[in-house]
């Protein structure tokens, strides 16, 4: 149990394009998920929580209208990349949490902007 | 603040050795610790866990952890390590004051060699 996916796995694209990442819980509703940006050989960056329902909260530095988050329902996140740019390029990951305090990671999705 | 820190960042060992990866904490408050290991191009999957009761924690792999609140400790141990281990071990808190988020330490890289 606790499966969470992430699609597309990994993504190439042009400067200036939107890219979507899609987050799904398989087997549980998460009421919270959270997406992470990690940089090589580093520890995960929290970009961003998000509840059901509501706004996302972002964390100091990020940019929200750069990094949209839709939280629609219990088992689906969007991270939108807007208007990529190269230094954009990184490794994101979301997790999920249900009504405990563990978090499940999703696989990661490579986004490379050329 | 609260802080992690992962005493090693790289750990060199041969298959079949035990291993020890050292994680200290810093918080005035309850907390609760997990391990996490990610695998390279991967997402991060839980090793295990410490929420309440037994400080000496089994997980995944054959790795166990033991909470030590005097020491603000959650070393990761294995007694017999397997090539297939090297991989990047993140500890991580959350602190029941700040509002649930995983502070992460900085990992540490566990090299097997046969």
């Amino acid at each position: 149990g606790a499966v969470v996916s992430q699609h597309p796995s990994w993504v190439i694209c042009k400067s200036g394009t939107s890219v979507k990442i899609e987050c799904r819980s398989l087997d549980f509703q998460a009421t919270t998920m959270f997406w992470y940006r990690q940089f090589p050989k580093q520890s995960l960056m929290l970009m961003a929580t998000s509840n059901e329902g509501s706004k996302a909260t972002y964390e100091q530095g990020v940019e929200k209208d750069k990094f949209l988050i839709n939280h629609a329902s219990l088992t689906l996140s969007t991270l939108t990349v807007t208007s990529a740019h190269p230094e954009d390029s990184s490794f994101y990951i979301c997790s999920a949490r249900q009504a405990g305090e563990t978090q499940y990671f999703g696989p990661g999705t490579r986004l490379l902007v050329l | 603040a609260q802080s992690v820190t992962q005493l090693d960042s790289q750990v060199p060992v041969f298959e079949e050795a035990p291993v020890e990866l050292r994680c200290n904490y810093s918080s005035s408050v309850s907390v609760y610790l997990f391990w996490y290991v990610q695998y390279p191009n991967q997402g991060l999957q839980l090793l295990l866990k410490y929420l309440s009761g037994s400080t000496l924690v089994k997980g995944i792999n054959g790795f166990e952890a033991e909470f030590n609140k005097s020491q603000t400790s959650f070393h990761l141990r294995k007694p017999s390590v397997h090539i297939s281990d090297t991989a990047e071990y993140f500890c991580a808190v959350i602190n029941a004051g700040n509002n649930r988020k995983l502070i992460w330490g900085l990992g540490t890289s566990l090299a097997v060699n046969p």
